[in-house]
């Protein structure tokens, strides 16, 4: 696609439920990324991929957070049980490959919140 | 730890004005730096990015910053605003050679007067 492309936009969920967040990679981008962005902070790493494989998930805050991109290309940011303090804005983002020095493209985020 | 400071939270200058948005870090080594952009309704821009080389790098929307390694600063600067320069102004930095794991300031939130 075009861009990194986001899903749901927006979401409301109640405290204990899951929620799945989708992102769609630019198309041939090799590595992605997801960042979460609670209000009035600059966005923190979560975890990042190289194709298929999940390379780096030291930002992950704890278990009930998991991330998937089984074929290497759409990504699954899943969070079970969510809790109040899980409400936040969460990016995707992806680049040619994570090698320093490659832009790093962002989507519009997925705002969640919990109630 | 590596910390990224963006001083301020809020800046408003005038249209035409010049502006500059500060930024210092933390970091054990020089790493790579970077200013993104987020407009409403956007997503995060990358507006420049500085590696190595010329200390002074150019940017895209007539972006400039400049790397100054005894501050440990990378300020943003142009020099006259226009009103759809609003938006909020992330610095970020990299791991030197590592990928791109980015360290991100909270940011500093533009308003553009008339």
């Amino acid at each position: 696609g075009a861009g990194v492309s986001q899903s749901p936009r927006y979401k409301v969920t109640k405290r204990g439920q899951d929620v799945a967040l989708r992102c769609d990679p630019i198309s041939g981008h090799v590595s992605l990324y997801w960042y979460r962005q609670a209000l009035g902070q600059g966005p923190e790493f979560l975890t990042y991929f190289n194709y298929e494989a999940q390379q780096d998930k030291s930002g992950l805050p704890n278990d009930r957070f998991s991330a998937e991109r089984p074929e290497g290309s759409i990504s699954t940011l899943t969070i079970q049980r969510t809790e109040q303090r899980d409400s936040a804005m969460y990016r995707c983002a992806s680049s040619l490959d994570s090698y320093s020095g490659n832009t790093i493209y962002f989507g519009e985020g997925s705002w969640l919140t919990v109630v | 730890a590596q910390s990224v400071t963006q001083p301020d939270i809020h800046i408003t200058v005038s249209e035409g004005a010049s502006l500059e948005l500060r930024c210092n870090y933390s970091y054990g080594a020089t790493p790579y730096l970077f200013w993104y952009v987020q407009s409403p309704g956007q997503g995060l821009q990358l507006l420049l990015k500085y590696f190595s080389g010329d200390t002074l790098v150019q940017g895209i929307k007539g972006f400039e910053a400049e790397f100054k390694r005894s501050q440990s600063s990378f300020n943003l600067r142009k020099p006259s605003v226009h009103w759809s320069d609003a938006a909020e102004y992330f610095c970020a930095v990299a791991p030197p050679g590592g990928y791109n794991k980015l360290i991100f300031g909270a940011g500093t939130r533009l308003a553009v007067h008339p």
